[in-house]
């Protein structure tokens, strides 16, 4: 069974621009979450999606939105980069979303914001 | 806001011992605790998970262990051995309502393992 996938793994911007990363998860799996790691923050909760629909969302601004598609896809977009966007960006998928199942983590993308 | 800490950044054990790492949480609504190792440009890999029903968990090498009226919890490795060498996450969730499928991090302890 292949595990979650996420395209770029590397990604160079600069400030102002925006950028679109893809998270395909575990095949059956309906539930994708994203998290931004950092040196100083650890992993921090981005948002849920759960059948198309953003479940949660964590403390972000504006700038970081989602969305899902019906074959379980998810993307999440960053608008008008700034320098504290790079890090490293981590997907993960759930069985049923239910938070008593283990999450499983792609290899994630690195942004870097010039 | 922290909720799950980790308060030690880094563990050193010799190939062998028992590595014992720890992890504390603010939150009593969690229920559910998962420790996930991470290895430099991977994404974090499952170890084991401890519900709150419970205050030991077991799988070949690493336990878990959860004291809930300390609100802490801990992953013991048993030998020890080089390929351990990984950033270790505890996670924690509350599976309910509006904050499901959200998992709490802490912000990790780097283990080294030497021969």
């Amino acid at each position: 069974k292949a595990g979650v996938t996420q395209t770029p793994r590397y990604l160079i911007k600069t400030r102002g621009q925006q950028v679109t990363l893809s998270c395909s998860p575990i095949s059956g799996h309906r539930s994708v979450s994203w998290y931004q790691q950092t040196p100083g923050q650890g992993l921090q909760f981005l948002f849920e999606y759960f059948s198309e629909t953003q479940r949660n969302k964590g403390n972000f601004p504006g700038r970081f939105s989602g969305r899902q598609f019906s074959n379980s896809r998810s993307e999440m977009n960053v608008s008008t980069l700034e320098l504290g966007d790079s890090a490293l960006y981590l997907c993960a998928s759930e069985l049923s979303g239910s938070s008593y199942n283990e999450q499983f983590f792609g290899p994630g993308t690195r942004l870097t914001v010039l | 806001d922290q909720q799950v800490k980790q308060n030690s950044p880094s563990l050193s054990v010799q190939e062998g011992r028992i590595s014992i790492l720890n992890c504390d949480y603010t939150n009593s609504m969690f229920d559910y605790f998962l420790w996930y190792k991470k290895y430099p440009a991977e994404g974090p890999t499952f170890l084991i998970s401890i519900s709150s029903i419970k205050d030991k968990n077991e799988d070949g090498r690493f336990t878990v262990f959860l004291n809930k009226s300390a609100k802490h919890l801990s992953l013991h490795i048993v030998p020890s051995q080089p390929g351990d060498s990984a950033v270790y996450f505890c996670a924690a969730s509350d599976g309910r309502g509006s904050t499901l499928g959200r998992l709490y991090f802490g912000r990790g302890t780097q283990l080294t393992v030497w021969p």
